[in-house]
């Protein structure tokens, strides 16, 4: 199956910082997100995007499919952004098969913002 | 939209008995909803896919006679852990795949279900 690698596994920064995650995949995948984990637990999208540039406020997103690797920037960091940040790939939906859109995670990354 | 809720948020259950964890998706219709382990500190582990109207389709090394899911409408999916023991303690979490802009699919979690067995 397919491997996903994070990197940094852990981050600290001050307020106001910005960073950059990695995600790495071992083959191709057609179905790409990138979560949040909050506190709680709650798993919260952040973007789908399995080739491209997305950009959401303060967090902005690039996956380059060929080469098989995607990058999360937070700018200008907040206490609130402090969580696990995952990413997530698979193949894309195989009608008559059976991978239904299956995702595998990587390790995240632990991010801490400090005020 | 795409909102998917679990219930219960937490459950402490005695050894050997039976444990049904529920997940709705409530603002959109899902055929296909997954459910994950989720290990202290750890990342997430997919433990089946939930596919309405049929039998789910269970990973490797998951023991489908000790986690029964059951997708019975397009709304819901319920997950049983039976004869639950300590080591089945764990955070479990369902998403739900939903269609957007009738071109892909996007997964949205639950908020989780947190089990553990005494």
């Amino acid at each position: 199956g397919i491997q996903v690698e994070q990197s940094p596994p852990d981050l600290i920064l001050q307020e106001g910082a910005n960073s950059t995650l990695r995600c790495n995949f071992s083959d191709s995948v057609n179905n790409l997100q990138w979560f949040h984990q909050n506190p709680w637990g709650q798993l919260i999208n952040l973007f789908y995007i399995p080739s491209g540039t997305k950009q959401n406020g303060r967090l902005s997103a690039t996956t380059v499919a060929t080469e098989r690797y995607s990058l999360l920037y937070i700018s200008s960091s907040q206490t609130t952004d402090s969580g696990v940040y995952f990413c997530a790939g698979g193949p894309s939906i195989n009608a008559g098969g059976t991978s239904y859109g299956k995702l595998t995670f990587g390790q995240g990354t632990i991010l801490t913002v400090h005020p | 939209g795409a909102v998917v809720s679990q219930h219960p948020s937490r459950v402490i259950c005695k050894s050997g008995t039976s444990v049904k964890i529920e997940c709705r998706s409530l603002d959109f219709q899902a055929t296909t909803m997954f459910w994950y382990r989720q290990f202290p500190k750890q990342s997430l582990m997919l433990m089946a896919t939930s596919n309405e109207g049929s039998k789910a389709t269970y990973e490797q090394g998951v023991e489908k006679d000790k986690f029964l899911i059951n997708h019975a409408s397009l709304t819901l999916s319920t997950l049983t852990v039976t004869s639950a023991h300590p080591e089945d303690s764990s955070f479990y979490i369902c998403s739900a795949r939903a269609v957007k802009g009738g071109t892909y699919y996007e997964q949205y979690f639950g908020p989780g279900t947190r089990l553990t067995v005494t």
